[in-house]
């Protein structure tokens, strides 16, 4: 089992749709939680971090954290084109620093 | 402010040659982590330092592999000799405060490597 699991992709969303991007992780002592874009060729942008159960809203995307399931996701409202990257969903546990990543999910908003 | 920024964007080298990433942090940042993406697969960990120590290495792959931090400014990764599965895209990210006090690491554009 991967530590940090998320479905490949593509997800394909019309423009001014709600995109759901989801992530499930494996440690339980998990404790800090990051969503980063990345366009192709560029690097790992950092959208939204997240630490406590619950949603936290930023513009048009809100995180969602479920300790109890180990599930995180990110939703996107009114989807742009622009929003079409890879969605990168990277964990950092207890007393550590490194981040895990998951695979990545592509996004792909048409017009 | 700058960005993390890593030289040279690509590399492409012949097996047993060796090769040298750099990496500048955003200044001003005590921690500085080298992360590794092969192909089809995750972003994964390498190394993790604070100013010029090695805080945590356990994610270099083998002795092929040498990061150094003189100074506690920018950051060198060495291959040598470089093998074929070394071939990926090298990430170097900083950070102000450690990350499990929950401070972001911001990542540079990477170096894609190749080995022929």
């Amino acid at each position: 089992q991967k530590e940090v699991e998320q479905n490949s992709g593509p997800l394909s969303v019309p423009e001014g749709a709600i995109a759901s991007l989801n992530c499930t992780y494996s440690d339980r002592v998990s404790q800090s939680f990051f969503w980063y874009r990345q366009y192709s060729g560029k690097s790992p942008e950092l959208i939204m971090s997240i630490y406590s159960n619950g949603d936290k809203e930023d513009g048009r995307f809100t995180a969602q954290l479920n300790k109890a399931s180990q599930y995180v996701s990110l939703l996107i409202r009114d989807s742009q084109p622009s929003d079409s990257a890879t969605y990168l969903c990277a964990v950092n546990s207890y007393n550590t620093d490194k981040l895990i990543f998951g695979t990545g999910t592509r996004l792909q908003v048409f017009p | 402010e700058a960005g993390v920024t890593q030289f040279p964007s690509h590399s492409v080298i012949e097996k047993g040659q060796t090769v040298t990433l750099r990496c500048d942090p955003i200044s001003g940042h005590d921690n500085l982590y080298w992360y590794r993406r092969v192909m089809g697969k995750e972003i994964k960990f390498l190394l993790h330092f604070v100013k010029e120590s090695k805080q945590d290495e356990s994610g270099m792959p083998n002795n092929r592999f040498l990061a150094e931090r003189t100074g506690g400014t920018y950051s060198t990764l060495k291959v040598q000799p470089a093998e074929l599965e070394d071939s990926g895209v090298y990430f170097c990210a900083s950070s102000q405060e450690r990350t499990k006090t929950g401070d972001t690491q911001y990542f540079g554009p990477g170096t894609r490597l190749t080995v022929l």
